[in-house]
């Protein structure tokens, strides 16, 4: 059974605007929270994380936001470039190794 | 410093043949893992490497697969009889000591089988 889960599989944004991708967790175990952006035959890279002790974390054009009692988390990015055309992944960690990933969401930023 | 490499890129077999995907962690990660993502599915975790040692082999899935850490340096995994369903593309990742280092991944394989 899939516990986490991106249910947008794609969102368009205007270059300069804001990106919001969402996505949902159902095991309460899981304490870390990650985002992976992915290009075209390339592998993930680490973007950012948090732990479940915040319930936010930011690096410089990327903040990750943490709900736990809805088991939701998110990803912003702003402004939005070209360069972040890419899909993204939402994982998480229940204080092992072993991540835990949803299907993705394709982001497409419009010039 | 060299990222995780993956070998082949691409590979195109017959059901019922043999193939053996490798992974070269980044040097000096204890930790490696295998994921796959099959039909733009989620990524799902195959098992988990702690030197040459198996520490999760939870995500296999049958006993086609068999997956090895020589030395604790690079690893295999070998799919045997393939399978229609083994389609998709395997990942292979490494990290440090801790669970919440940065798991490194490595471009992937695609596996296509006919």
């Amino acid at each position: 059974d899939q516990q986490v889960k991106q249910n947008s599989p794609s969102l368009s944004v205007q270059e300069g605007r804001i990106s919001i991708l969402n996505c949902d967790y159902t095991n309460s175990m899981f304490d870390y929270f990650l985002w992976y952006k992915k290009y075209p035959a390339e592998g993930p890279t680490f973007l950012i994380s948090i732990s479940s002790i915040k319930d936010k974390n930011e690096d410089g054009r990327f903040t990750v936001f943490l709900n736990k009692s809805a088991k939701h988390l998110s990803l912003h990015i702003v402004p939005s470039q070209p360069g972040d055309s890419a899909v993204y992944f939402c994982a998480a960690s229940a204080n092992d190794y072993k991540l835990s990933f949803g299907a993705g969401t394709t982001v497409t930023v419009r010039a | 410093e060299a990222g995780v490499t993956q070998f082949p890129s691409h590979s195109v077999i017959e059901k019922g043949q043999t193939v053996t995907l490798r992974c070269d962690p980044i040097s000096g990660h204890d930790n490696l893992y295998w994921y796959r993502r099959v039909m733009g599915k989620e990524i799902k975790f195959l098992l988990h490497f702690v030197k040459e040692s198996k520490q999760d082999e939870s995500g296999m899935p049958n006993n086609r697969f068999l997956a090895e850490r020589t030395g604790g340096t690079y690893s295999t995994l070998k799919v045997q009889p393939a399978e229609l369903e083994d389609s998709g593309v395997y990942f292979c990742a490494s990290s440090y000591g801790r669970h919440t280092d940065t798991q490194y991944f490595g471009p992937g394989t695609r596996l296509t089988v006919l």
